[in-house]
Order: C-alpha cells, then sequence, then structure tokens
C-alpha cells in the first residue's frame, strides 16, 4: 500500500468557482478524516467517515462545504462558490475504526488550495 | 473541552543541541497523546504517542512522557540533526478516535 493519496497536490481557482478534490485512503482503513490548515495554524477538524457513513459533519465550516465516500473508499471535499478565504491546505487521514485514538491517523501530503 | 498548547517558535539550534518543545494540554477523560512532523510542502507524519499517564513515547532519537500531573508532553532530542528541519505538533485524541486537536506547530531549523 503506498499510503493516503491526495490530488491533486496544489489548485489554484478564482474566487467564486467550484473545487473538488480527492482522498483515496489506505485500503484496508475504513475512518477517513478531512483537515483544513492554514498557514502557521495546526490542522483544523472538518468532517469524518466511517465506511461510507459521515459520521460528524458539524463542523464544516459552511454550507458551502461538503464531502462524501459513497463506496466507503475514496471521498471527494468540495467547496462551493470558493472564497479567499478558503486558501489553506486541506488534509485528508485514514485510520483502521478506531485505533486512531491510540495509533494515530495515517496523513496524506494535502492539497493546497490557492484563490486567488 | 480539549486544547493543546505548544511553545511558540521558531526554533534555531546549531547541529548537536539538546532540544525541547514544550506542550501541555486540557482533556476530559484519558486522551492519548501525539507529536506529528511536517516538513515543507507535505503532510503530517507520526513521529511518537503515548496513550497513558507515564508513558514514554521514542522514535528516532525524540522522546516525550506523559505527565498527568502536570498535563504535558515535552518533546525531547539529546542531538540534532539539519534534517530534523521541519515543523512539529503536539495532539491529543480521546479513546474514540473521531476527532484529534492539534497545537498550533514549532518551527525547528537546525543549522550546520
Amino acid at each position: 500500500d503506498t499510503g493516503v493519496s491526495q490530488n491533486p497536490r496544489h489548485k489554484i481557482t478564482k474566487r467564486g468557482q467550484n473545487v473538488t478534490f480527492r482522498c483515496d485512503p489506505i485500503s484496508e482503513h475504513n475512518r477517513l478524516y478531512w483537515y483544513r490548515q492554514t498557514l502557521g495554524q495546526g490542522p483544523e477538524f472538518l468532517t469524518y467517515f466511517q465506511n461510507e457513513a459521515q459520521l460528524e459533519k458539524s463542523r464544516l465550516l459552511s454550507d458551502r462545504f461538503s464531502a462524501e465516500r459513497p463506496k466507503g473508499s475514496f471521498s471527494t471535499l468540495e467547496i462551493q462558490r470558493t472564497e479567499q478565504g478558503d486558501s489553506a491546505m486541506y488534509l485528508c487521514a485514514s485510520s483502521l475504526g478506531g485505533t486512531g485514538g491510540a495509533e494515530g491517523y495515517t496523513f496524506g501530503s494535502g492539497t493546497r488550495l490557492t484563490v486567488v | 473541552g480539549n486544547s493543546v498548547t505548544q511553545m511558540e517558535g521558531p526554533v534555531t539550534l546549531s547541529e548537536e543541541a539538546f532540544l525541547t518543545i514544550n506542550c501541555t494540554y486540557t482533556a476530559t477523560g484519558y486522551p492519548s497523546l501525539f507529536w506529528y512532523v511536517q516538513y515543507p510542502g507535505e503532510g503530517l507524519q507520526l513521529l511518537l504517542k503515548a496513550t497513558k499517564a507515564d508513558d514514554k513515547g521514542s522514535n528516532k532519537g525524540f522522546e516525550a512522557t506523559y505527565r498527568k500531573e502536570t498535563t504535558s508532553f515535552h518533546l525531547e532530542k539529546g542531538s540534532v540533526q539539519v534534517s530534523d528541519s521541519a515543523v512539529y505538533f503536539c495532539a491529543l485524541s480521546d479513546r474514540s478516535g473521531n476527532q484529534f486537536y492539534f497545537g498550533t506547530g514549532t518551527s525547528l531549523t537546525v543549522i550546520p
């Protein structure tokens, strides 16, 4: 397994456009998490899935943000009508069940979004 | 609620110097504690962890001890190398693993 894969690595978009990011977790991991990291800050939790079920989404930053994991494998994070304040690194992580609480997550390399 | 506070950077050290990065936490229950490292342009890599009081996590010469009485998890390394230059994040998770709480990160630069 090659770890958690995120695409694209970089995305530059104009304000008002929609963007979608993809995350492929480690294949045997059934939990998938999305975090956002702004410059000089630690990652901030957005949402997570167990298999295809989105178990927590109250921390998504606004209704412009949505995430899916339709078949319990890869996930997508969409931002509609992007704003300059959405510029950040978007990190995906995965774990096997709740073991992340003791074992930690495996993070991908992130997608860096720049809104111009 | 849960939160992590870590010392502000940036930290600049000469090669072979001793490193300490302070981390304290606030948590309900009995969290697990972690240090992650982030190299430029990359995601986070797990450096070490401890799941209960008095546990010592260690990896690549780095160590941290889970101190419940002082709610701390300070990162130490006896002799840093240039390749240790990165940003270090302290984090905690409750037993469910549903969410991690990260500190703001400490940037370390090691000069030859």
